[in-house]
């Protein structure tokens, strides 16, 4: 089955700099979305950017999709030491269940003070 | 918002017995519901979709006698982990669906299961 990827693994930077992580996917989607996770918890939804969509801002986090390259970007700005936490891109696949998500491997970013 | 809670967060048990782990959405119905499982430093991995009313669909490699799933009402779900083995220790995280089928998960707290 696809999964998508997302590199870097880990990111490691300091307060006030931006963090961009990068996830590819293999075949058609409906859309992408970005969550995040705090250590030992659950997810939280950041932002959904579908198929016909390049662009979209919410905030600090501004994600950009190409489905050319099969590929999206994370853009977090102006980042905080809470933002430290790991970032999974997930896909819903053209033809696949509504909800049916996959789930890259995340990236495991590191804010320093 | 949508909330997904999941209760227990966190149970140990000893091998070959089962334990059952809910997943309820608070302030909505969720006529499907997703189960993941997340090994220690891995992404999430489906297991199974859950559907209100009928039998979950099972991925590929996941057991259906092993991990039981029974969607009793719009807003419960659980998931029954029988005859667990220490292989069985993970994070499980359930979700649900978008409120107005807009493609977004709303995902539980996720509960850390230890087999001894």
């Amino acid at each position: 089955s696809q999964q998508g990827e997302e590199d870097p693994q880990a990111l490691s930077i300091q307060e006030g700099e931006n963090a961009t992580m990068n996830c590819s996917y293999k075949t058609s989607i409906n859309n992408l979305q970005w969550y995040r996770q705090n250590s030992g918890r659950g997810l939280v939804h950041l932002i959904l950017i579908r198929s016909n969509e390049r662009e979209k801002h919410s905030g600090r986090l501004r994600v950009t999709l190409d489905t050319s390259k099969k590929s999206s970007s994370l853009l977090i700005t102006a980042s905080r030491a809470a933002d430290t936490a790991s970032y999974f891109c997930a896909t819903e696949h053209y033809g696949g269940s509504q909800g049916n998500l996959i789930f890259g491997k995340g990236t495991k970013l590191s804010v320093k003070p | 918002g949508a909330v997904v809670s999941q209760h227990p967060s966190w149970v140990i048990c000893k091998s070959g017995t089962s334990v059952k782990i809910e997943c309820r959405s608070l302030d909505f119905q969720a006529t499907t519901m997703f189960w993941y499982r997340q090994f220690p430093k891995q992404s999430l991995m489906l297991m199974a979709t859950s559907n209100e009313g009928s039998k979950a669909t099972y991925e590929q490699g996941v057991e259906k006698d092993k991990f039981l799933i029974n969607h009793a009402s719009l807003t419960l779900s659980t998931l029954t982990v029988t005859s667990a083995h220490p292989e069985d220790s993970s994070f499980y995280i359930c979700s649900a669906g978008g409120l107005a089928g807009g493609g977004e998960q709303y995902f539980g707290p996720g509960t850390r299961l230890t087999v001894t």
